[in-house]
């Protein structure tokens, strides 16, 4: 059974700093690994995918890695604002069910 | 392009009725897919369909069940509810060849 992990739980950081969000999932036989952001009362929003045969996607301040063989994604955001504030949540989809981690509920302070 | 559509978008039951959920999903989406959220146990995968096919299922008792229309609009349905069953329920759709999911505001259902 596919388990997916995200450190740390929660990250609090001031404006303009980057964050750096992880995930680790134990089998590495995946079709891909998604990240979303999920806002309170809210559904997710696709924010990256990465295929299993990739090492990175990157879109405008965001930038992911996949390390398929260890196991591990990390999702980076540069100059973090107050509007990323939000939870992030890494998924790994295999055999057309994604399986996703905990998340990670980021705040940026003003 | 509209998005994703779930309705109800809040539900309120007691214990022992069912319940309905519907979602429509994007235009020329032919994939759907649902899922549970809950404080405690996350988001967990309950079953998708495409072309009225359910493809995978989750771990979920024979109380939850789905079903695909041929307008690719997808309905789930809970029977005999039990107070965990309260949750917010998500349904997501991606075109045909891609795998970008595109979820809904979701279903909130309370159990009383």
């Amino acid at each position: 059974k596919q388990e997916v992990t995200q450190i740390p739980a929660a990250l609090s950081v001031p404006e303009g700093e980057n964050l750096v969000l992880n995930c680790s999932f134990t089998d590495s036989a995946i079709y891909n690994l998604q990240w979303f952001r999920q806002d309170p009362g809210k559904g997710l929003t696709s924010l990256l995918l990465i295929q299993s045969s990739q090492r990175e996607q990157t879109s405008g301040r965001l930038n992911a890695s996949l390390d398929k063989s260890s196991g591990r994604s990390t999702l980076y955001i540069a100059a973090s604002q107050p509007g990323d504030s939000a939870t992030y949540l890494c998924a790994v989809e295999d055999d057309y069910k994604l399986s996703f981690g905990a998340g990670t509920t980021v705040t940026v302070r003003a | 392009k509209a998005g994703v559509t779930q309705t109800p978008r809040y539900l309120i039951k007691t214990r022992g009725q069912q319940v309905t959920l519907s979602c429509s999903p994007i235009s020329g989406h032919r994939s759907v897919s649902w899922y549970q959220q809950t404080p405690g146990q996350g988001l967990q995968f309950l079953f998708e369909y495409f072309s009225e096919t359910q493809r995978n299922k989750g771990n979920f008792p024979g109380r939850f069940s789905g079903r695909q229309f041929s307008n690719s609009r997808s309905e789930m349905n809970v029977s005999t509810l039990e107070l965990g069953d309260s949750a917010l329920y998500l349904c997501a759709s991606s075109a045909p060849g891609d795998e970008k999911l595109f979820f809904g505001s979701g279903t909130q259902l309370s159990v009383l």
